[in-house]
């Protein structure tokens, strides 16, 4: 069955440098893969979607790109912040073009001021 | 409504009472979802609606939990007999169902059985 495999180790930066995130998924690629922010106590917020016939997708200092050769999705914060500490999650669709999606268990970031 | 609304926010139970978890959906959204987070743990799928087809339970832990929605709109989930290992905060989004699949979730219900 599809695994989505996200590093579990907590991730410190500096702030003003730049965050990369890695989500590798096991089997057959999506049709598109998303990133989601989680803060304590929250439920999860989406940020960004990226499809299978792109290569990278930009939102202000966010960039996603996704390899479906390497089945592998990174994404960037550029310019970090305090602010943008939190555990970030990936997520794709069990089938193609189908809506039932699964989590990866996600990355904590912690930007240090 | 404007959100996903989630009910109650904390529930504390003693093992073996029964519980139920409620779920109010963005208004129009044809699919709805139930994942679990166990503390310091990514989110467990556990069922989802999409409309009028039969619901996806292949997440569901066991046949203590039970999911129904009732017109399309609210959804309960039930565990019955709680375990301690139910403990969790149970999430409920939804989804407008079409094109790209983007889930808007609730904050949440933190359920603690003791």
């Amino acid at each position: 069955s599809q695994k989505i495999e996200q590093n579990s180790e907590a991730l410190n930066i500096q702030e003003g440098k730049t965050a990369t995130l890695t989500c590798n998924y096991t089997n057959y690629s999506p049709a598109y893969l998303q990133w989601y922010r989680q803060d304590p106590g929250r439920g999860p917020v989406f940020l960004l979607l990226i499809r299978e016939n792109e290569k990278e997708k930009r939102k202000e200092r966010l960039k996603v790109t996704f390899d479906t050769t390497l089945k592998q999705s990174l994404f960037h914060i550029t310019a970090s912040q305090p602010a943008d500490s939190a555990t970030y999650l990936c997520a794709l669709d069990m089938s193609g073009g189908g809506f039932k999606t699964i989590f990866g268990a996600g990355t904590r970031l912690f930007v240090k001021a | 409504g404007a959100g996903v609304s989630q009910s109650p926010s904390n529930k504390v139970t003693e093992k073996g009472k029964d519980v139920e978890l409620r779920c109010d959906p963005i208004s129009g959204h044809t699919a709805l979802y139930w994942y679990r987070q166990s503390l310091g743990q990514g989110l467990e799928f556990l069922i989802y609606f999409q409309g009028n087809s039969a619901p996806d339970k292949s997440g569901l832990p066991s046949d203590r939990f039970s999911a129904e929605r009732t017109g399309g709109s609210v959804s309960t989930l039930t565990i019955q007999r709680t375990q301690q290992e139910d403990s969790a905060v149970y999430l409920c989004a939804s989804s407008s169902g079409t094109g790209a699949n983007v889930l808007t979730f609730g904050a949440g219900s933190r359920l603690t059985v003791l």
